[in-house]
């Protein structure tokens, strides 16, 4: 049964950065599109950033573009978001995501919180 | 960016009642693949997100075939045959055609 599990969240000042990992087990982690999804306390989910299967194309929305990068590391089936000059808007539950044609993979979210 | 609205914001469904979800999308989302990237994903309480369909009418592996999406271009729509208890939460649609990907606002569906 596949598995994404999310690491490194926490509590962190305005402006400051904080590194997101989630590690894939159970499935081919290489084949599959990966994506973060962010849930803001009793909002719903906004998309965050995709990465393709090996890594060379990334897409953001215009909230994270040039603050954000997803990054992937296959060897280690392992998925990463940097998060630099962070706001207290970006304050929310992050989740990784597969979502391919033979499956979908969710993380249990982490908890981001920016506040000062 | 592509606008998804989603209808209605909550509805309550007796078990064994049919429930319907619509999300209209504020352009065409047929890809130059020609395929249609429409999601379905349920987020039960406490929990995280889990997709039910897409390709807006691809049922995902384990999901019971009382939930059937249909539309095409703008006009989507989720189906469930008869509520039952597991199916309470909020339901989104996601369109995964352009970029950047959008959700639906979502509908909180409640056992009468």
């Amino acid at each position: 049964e596949g598995q994404l599990v999310e690491s490194g969240g926490g509590l962190v000042e305005p402006g400051r950065s904080l590194k997101l990992s989630c590690a894939a087990s159970g499935f081919t982690f290489s084949n599959y599109v990966m994506d973060w999804v962010r849930q803001a306390p009793k909002k719903g989910l906004e998309w965050v950033a995709s990465i393709s299967t090996g890594g060379g194309n990334t897409y953001y929305p215009d909230s994270v573009k040039g603050r954000f990068t997803i990054s992937r590391d296959n060897a280690k089936s392992t998925l990463y978001l940097q998060m630099n000059s962070l706001r207290s808007e970006d304050t929310a539950t992050y989740y990784c995501a597969a979502l391919g044609s033979k499956g979908d993979y969710w993380g249990q979210g982490v908890m981001v919180t920016v506040s000062s | 960016d592509v606008v998804m609205t989603q209808t209605p914001v909550s509805l309550s469904v007796a078990i064994g009642q049919p429930a319907s979800i619509s999300c209209k999308s504020s352009q065409s989302l047929v890809g130059t693949s020609g395929k249609t990237y429409l999601n379905w994903l349920l987020q039960r309480p406490g929990q995280s997100p889990k997709r039910l369909i897409y390709l807006v009418s691809k049922l995902d592996s384990g999901i019971p075939d009382r939930f059937s999406g249909s539309g095409s271009e703008t006009d989507f729509t989720l189906k469930i045959s008869r509520v039952e208890a597991d199916d309470l939460g909020v339901y989104y649609c996601l369109q995964g055609t352009h970029f950047p990907f959008t959700f639906g606002s979502g509908t909180k569906l409640e056992i009468k």
